[in-house]
């Protein structure tokens, strides 16, 4: 079965600072990774998918992940923070030849961000 | 160009009665997908529907079901409400499998469904 940790459920950054999100997954085959971003009473907005390739992805807001398979890692980061990235951060993994494109979710990190 | 539309926004239901969510899917997307997120969680994937049929399906009882129409817009159904079915409810969208972004959601703002 398919599962995503996010092992730290608040960070709080200074804005300006940088910002590394930890995520871990387990699946069987090779996985489609995603990151969302949640602002409060809203969906969820696409940051950034990693599906083959270069296991670096640059994705909107400034925001990039690495994939690292040995370590079953998705980490989101980002070099300066900015007030407007206070928000809930979710990773989730999909299958690769998954018709039908099922995401299982972690648990979310909320991001506070310091004046 | 609309994305993923969703309503009623927010509705307040009792124990034991039905629910109906409703959502219109991104232009050029055929397939949605119900997810349940409860106060403080990730979402939780309920139910897949393509070709007006339901392909994939989560853990969830048979008390939530859903429907697809021609027009690709889907219903999600929830009997005999419990006090836990309290969350907000998201709708995705995603294109054709074939189609370039295939495995990529679209999600709608959801319907926050409270049950007293």
């Amino acid at each position: 079965a398919q599962s995503v940790t996010q092992p730290d459920i608040h960070i709080t950054v200074s804005e300006g600072a940088s910002l590394e999100l930890r995520c871990n997954y387990s699946y069987g085959a090779t996985p489609y990774l995603f990151w969302y971003v949640q602002s409060p009473g809203q969906g969820l907005q696409l940051l950034l998918k990693y599906f083959s390739g270069d296991t670096l992805v640059q994705g909107i807001k400034g925001f990039e992940a690495e994939f690292k398979r040995s370590q079953s890692s998705f980490n989101l980061r980002k070099p300066s923070v900015h007030w407007s990235d206070a928000a809930e951060y979710f990773c989730a993994v999909g299958g690769q030849n998954n018709a039908g494109n099922m995401l299982t979710f972690g648990g979310g990190t909320r991001l506070m961000v310091k004046p | 160009d609309a994305g993923v539309t969703q309503s009623p926004t927010h509705l307040i239901k009792t124990r034991g009665q039905q629910v109906t969510l409703r959502c219109s899917p991104k232009s050029g997307h055929d397939t949605v997908s119900w997810y349940q997120q409860a106060l403080g969680q990730g979402p939780q994937f309920i139910f897949q529907y393509y070709e007006e049929e339901e392909r994939q399906r989560g853990n969830f009882p048979d008390r939530f079901s859903g429907h697809q129409f021609p027009n690709y817009s889907s219903e999600l159904n929830v009997n005999a409400l419990l006090l836990g079915d309290s969350a907000l409810y998201l709708c995705a969208s995603s294109p054709p499998f074939r189609a370039s972004g295939a495995n990529v959601l679209t999600f709608g703002a959801g319907s926050r469904l409270t049950v007293l």
